[in-house]
């Protein structure tokens, strides 16, 4: 059972266009959420986080979108680059006093110059 | 600051064959977690450690999987037999710790069981 769903495994955008990558979540405790990038033969790296008392948070050219009674969260990045090109992974941590990080299945990104 | 460190990055074995992981973590951190991530896949957690105590095992097959942290500091994660099914890249990472805390990877050691 997913908890936390990107349903979209791959995604092409132009360069200089905006990428939009999508994560669902089932579980409503969840109240932490992050995402990571990962280039192949590395380990993903912190991007960007957001906590669900907040409905956006933005760093420079990535900003994410927290939607709760949704349970939807999107990160959006503009304008694209080709060095952006990688495997993106939403997260989430629960709020009940666990410490586990949940990923999605990640969305692959390809930025075409 | 140095980042994570992992050793070995490749490792080819057969099957009910044994292999040991290691994973230095940034220093300071206070926890350390080891993810296994399969193909197609985002990384699962395999076992937490806070220092050198367990906060979270519940997804460690511990038939075959063990892991120590026995100084607080470096970790290995040990898989005994090998199975196919445990192809995969096994991921370490550090945070320093407390709910919410950036966790920080390293790049993984590629397991492949023949």
């Amino acid at each position: 059972d997913q908890q936390v769903k990107q349903n979209s495994p791959s995604l092409s955008v132009q360069e200089g266009r905006i990428s939009i990558l999508n994560c669902d979540y089932t579980n409503s405790m969840f109240d932490y959420f992050l995402w990571y990038k990962k280039y192949p033969a590395e380990g993903p790296t912190f991007l960007i986080s957001i906590s669900s008392i907040k409905d956006k948070n933005e760093d420079g050219r990535f900003t994410v979108f927290l939607n709760k009674s949704a349970k939807h969260l999107s990160l959006h990045i503009v304008p694209s680059q080709p060095g952006d090109s990688a495997v993106y992974f939403c997260a989430a941590y629960s709020g009940a006093g666990s410490y586990q990080l949940t990923f999605g299945k990640g969305t692959k990104l390809s930025v075409i110059p | 600051e140095a980042g994570v460190a992992q050793s070995p990055r490749y490792k080819i074995i057969e099957k009910r064959q044994s292999v040991a992981f290691w994973c230095n973590p940034i220093s300071g951190h206070a926890t350390l977690y080891w993810y296994q991530q399969i193909l197609g896949q985002g990384p699962k957690l395999l076992i937490q450690f806070q220092n050198n105590g367990v906060v979270d095992d519940s997804q460690l097959p511990k038939d075959r999987f063990s892991a120590e942290r026995l100084k607080g500091v470096d970790s290995t994660l040990k898989i005994q037999p090998a199975k196919l099914e445990d192809s995969a890249v096994y991921l370490c990472a550090s945070s320093l710790g407390g709910f919410g805390e950036t966790q920080y990877f390293g790049p993984g050691t590629r397991l492949l069981v023949l």
